[in-house]
C-alpha cells in the first residue's frame, strides 16, 4: 500500500506569513500533484511535477519534486486571505492509480 | 466540456436503504475514481476503472459496495444495505491517463451521503 503523509496537518497564520507545506512516502511515485480544495467543492489540480528535483512555481507558489521522487513540499510566499483551503498532494502510479495525503487545513487570517 | 457530473448532490436515507450515486466523467478521459472523503479519514481511493474495466478495488470497504461502469460514459456505486457510518462526502474523478504528466484527476462536486 502507497501512503502519503502531510504534515503539518493544521496551519493558522497571519496575512503576509510565508508557510510550508510537506507531502511524504517510502514509496517512488510517477507524478506528484497538488489539489486544493474549498468547503462543498471538488479537489482541483494546481501543479503536476513528474522529475526528481523538479521545481515549478506558480505565482506565489512553489512546488517541489524530491530527488527520489518519494517527497514533496508546497511553500507559499506572503499568505493572502484567499490562499485558506485544504491543500492536498497525491501520487500517480504509471498504471493510473492515484492516491492522496490527509491533506493541510490552511487558515490565513487578515 | 461541463466537466465531471455527479448526481445527486444531497442524499439523506434511512440506515439498510440501497443508494446509488452517478456519475458522467469528462468525455475522452481513460480513468474513473471513486473516492470517498471524511474528516477522520482524508480522501480514500475506492476503486478505479480503466477504459470501463475495474482495476483496483482493494478500497471498497465491504461487499456492501459495489461499483460499476457499463459505457465509456457512465458509472455508478451503490451501496446496500446502507449504514450510519457510511455517511460521507463520495467524489467521482476522471483522468486522461496515458502517461506520468496525465495522471492528474479532475474531480466533480461530489455527493454528500448522510445515512440515519
Amino acid at each position: 500500500t502507497q501512503l502519503l503523509e502531510q504534515s503539518p496537518q493544521f496551519l493558522s497564520i497571519q496575512e503576509g506569513e510565508n508557510l510550508t507545506v510537506y507531502c511524504n512516502s517510502s514509496s517512488v511515485f510517477s507524478s506528484l500533484q497538488w489539489y486544493r480544495q474549498e468547503p462543498g467543492e471538488g479537489p482541483v489540480l494546481l501543479v503536476t511535477v513528474v522529475t526528481g528535483g523538479e521545481v515549478k512555481k506558480l505565482k506565489r507558489l512553489t512546488f517541489q519534486f524530491g530527488d527520489a521522487r518519494k517527497d514533496s513540499s508546497l511553500h507559499i510566499t506572503a499568505a493572502q486571505t484567499g490562499d485558506t483551503g485544504l491543500y492536498l498532494c497525491a501520487g500517480g502510479t504509471s498504471y493510473g492509480k492515484l492516491t492522496f495525503g490527509q491533506g493541510t487545513i490552511l487558515t490565513v487570517h487578515p | 466540456d461541463a466537466g465531471v457530473i455527479q448526481s445527486p448532490r444531497h442524499e439523506v436515507t434511512e440506515m439498510g436503504q440501497e443508494v446509488t450515486l452517478r456519475c458522467k466523467p469528462i468525455s475522452g478521459h481513460d480513468y474513473l475514481f471513486w473516492y470517498r472523503q471524511t474528516m477522520m479519514r482524508g480522501l480514500e481511493l475506492l476503486i478505479y476503472f480503466n477504459n470501463n474495466v475495474p482495476i483496483d478495488d482493494s478500497g471498497m470497504p465491504e461487499d456492501r459496495f459495489s461499483a460499476k461502469m457499463p459505457n465509456a460514459s457512465f458509472s455508478t456505486l451503490k451501496i446496500q444495505p446502507s449504514e450510519p457510518r457510511d455517511s460521507a462526502v463520495y467524489f467521482c474523478a476522471s483522468s486522461p491517463g496515458g502517461g506520468r504528466s496525465k495522471t492528474e484527476a479532475f474531480f466533480g462536486q461530489g455527493t454528500r451521503l448522510t445515512v440515519v
